[in-house]
């Protein structure tokens, strides 16, 4: 089984700058998260989709962060305009299930994309 | 007080030692404890988890929950090299679906 698909794995761009982020989850994955992890911390959800719908944006700083994922598979993650502190490893993991319904929430996750903001 | 609370380390063993890593919770809606292992530019991995309180075993790797105390343990026996990595707990409530995480614990494993 494919794991989790992210790119690009490293970006390095100046503050004020666009960026924006690919994630193919595992085939068959109706569940799609992105975190972001800055470094020596653990992941904080940013957006969490179920098929091509939002579930749970409320972390997401709406003023510069967008994510979408139209046909309810691929899904983009921008920044635009980035700041500095938005430099951090971008996660995106996928989850077979719908959620909400009990049970361990086993996250698969990708190798994550590494962005840099000077 | 955030939620999760685990000590970043970074923990130094030698090979062969017995290790253990541990985090601690404020909610008592936490049903279920997760432990996942990332090495250095990687994405987490799912190692174990347990519902509610009790002990769990996979090979080298045992993962205990203390619910009353709001701590939960992960303890590596005959340690590798190859453990060398950061160590994730996290947590969900039942019925709702997003795990919290901890901030890590670095653990090294020098040969």
């Amino acid at each position: 089984e494919a794991g989790v698909a992210q790119s690009p794995r490293y970006k390095i761009i100046e503050k004020r700058q666009s960026v924006a982020f690919w994630c193919n989850p595992i085939s068959g994955h109706a569940t799609l998260y992105w975190y972001q992890q800055i470094l020596g911390q653990g992941p904080k959800l940013l957006i969490q989709f179920q098929n091509n719908g939002v579930v749970d944006d409320s972390q997401l700083p709406k003023d510069r962060f967008s994510a979408e994922r139209l046909k309810g598979v691929d899904s983009t993650l921008k920044i635009q305009p980035a700041k500095l502190e938005d430099s951090a490893v971008y996660l995106c993991a996928s989850t077979e299930g719908t959620g909400k319904s009990g049970g361990a929430n086993v996250l698969t996750f990708g190798a994550g994309s590494r962005l840099t903001v000077l | 007080q955030k939620e999760v609370e685990q000590d970043p380390g970074p923990l130094s063993v030698p090979e062969g030692a017995i290790v253990s890593l541990n985090c601690t919770y404020s909610n008592s809606a936490f049903q279920y404890f997760m432990w996942y292992r990332q090495y250095s530019r990687k994405g987490p991995e799912l190692l174990m988890y347990t519902y509610s309180s009790g002990n769990k075993e996979d090979g080298r790797f045992t993962a205990q929950v203390d619910k009353s105390s709001k701590y939960i343990s992960l303890f590596i026996r005959d340690s590798q090299p190859s453990d060398s990595a950061t160590y994730l707990c996290a947590m969900s409530k039942g019925g709702s679906y997003i795990p919290t995480f901890g901030r890590g614990t670095s653990l090294i494993v020098h040969p």
